[in-house]
């Protein structure tokens, strides 16, 4: 079993809709990252946490530490956000090596 | 554009050959990391440098990987002995530690074709 699940793997969604892409941990960590991954290999990080919420135009992401359960929200999606959405954790100590999950493909139609 | 470069973006090279791939961080930035990432997959940690020093080493990487980090610059990544399921894309990232934040910053990968 993955450290790092996520789900859906795959996400289609019609230009507006609310999104929304979950990832489960079964370690412990000291931080969650959501990175964005488009087409030709580039990753962008959109946010670290270690608690709470954060939010970024109209991006959405929470975390509950005692559930080991991070959500990435999209507000009204739009094609430029297909792309593949990647759940990361840090572990503990001193080294900052990343855990990825699988990713979820967004395709956001118009 | 992170500030992250690598080279080259693609290669493909016959089974049995070296392949190096190379890596320039963020010039302030004192931690490197390389990843590698299958089709359909997640990103696999390989290894990381704290400044010129290799700290890591995944056993994913074996006897045919080498990295190097020389002046705490740049890195390199090297495969010997190249094998078809060595193909991949190779992403680097660099970060800035201090006070236990930190955003890594990936470059945008060398795609490897191994034949």
């Amino acid at each position: 079993k993955n450290e790092v699940e996520q789900s859906p793997q795959n996400l289609t969604a019609q230009e507006g809709e609310f999104i929304t892409i979950n990832c489960s941990y079964s370690v412990g960590i000291s931080a969650l990252h959501w990175l964005q991954q488009h087409p030709g290999g580039g990753i962008v990080s959109l946010f670290m946490l270690s608690s709470g919420k954060k939010k970024h135009g109209r991006l959405i992401a929470t975390i509950n530490i005692q559930e080991k359960h991070s959500s990435l929200h999209i507000t009204a999606s739009h094609p430029r956000d297909s792309a593949v959405y990647i759940c990361a954790v840090r572990l503990g100590g001193s080294n900052y090596k990343l855990t990825f999950g699988k990713g979820t493909l967004l395709t956001v139609n118009p | 554009d992170t500030g992250v470069s690598q080279n080259p973006r693609h290669k493909i090279t016959k089974r049995g050959q070296n392949v190096t791939f190379r890596c320039d961080p963020i010039s302030e930035h004192n931690r490197l990391y390389w990843y590698r990432q299958t089709l359909g997959q997640g990103p696999e940690f390989l290894t990381y440098f704290q400044n010129e020093a290799q700290l890591e080493k995944s056993r994913l990487l074996s006897d045919r990987f080498s990295a190097e980090r020389p002046k705490g610059s740049f890195s390199t990544l090297e495969i010997q002995r190249t094998e078809q399921g060595d193909s991949a894309m190779y992403l680097c990232a660099s970060s800035l530690v201090a006070a236990f934040q930190e955003t890594q910053y990936f470059g945008p990968g060398t795609r490897l074709l191994v034949l």
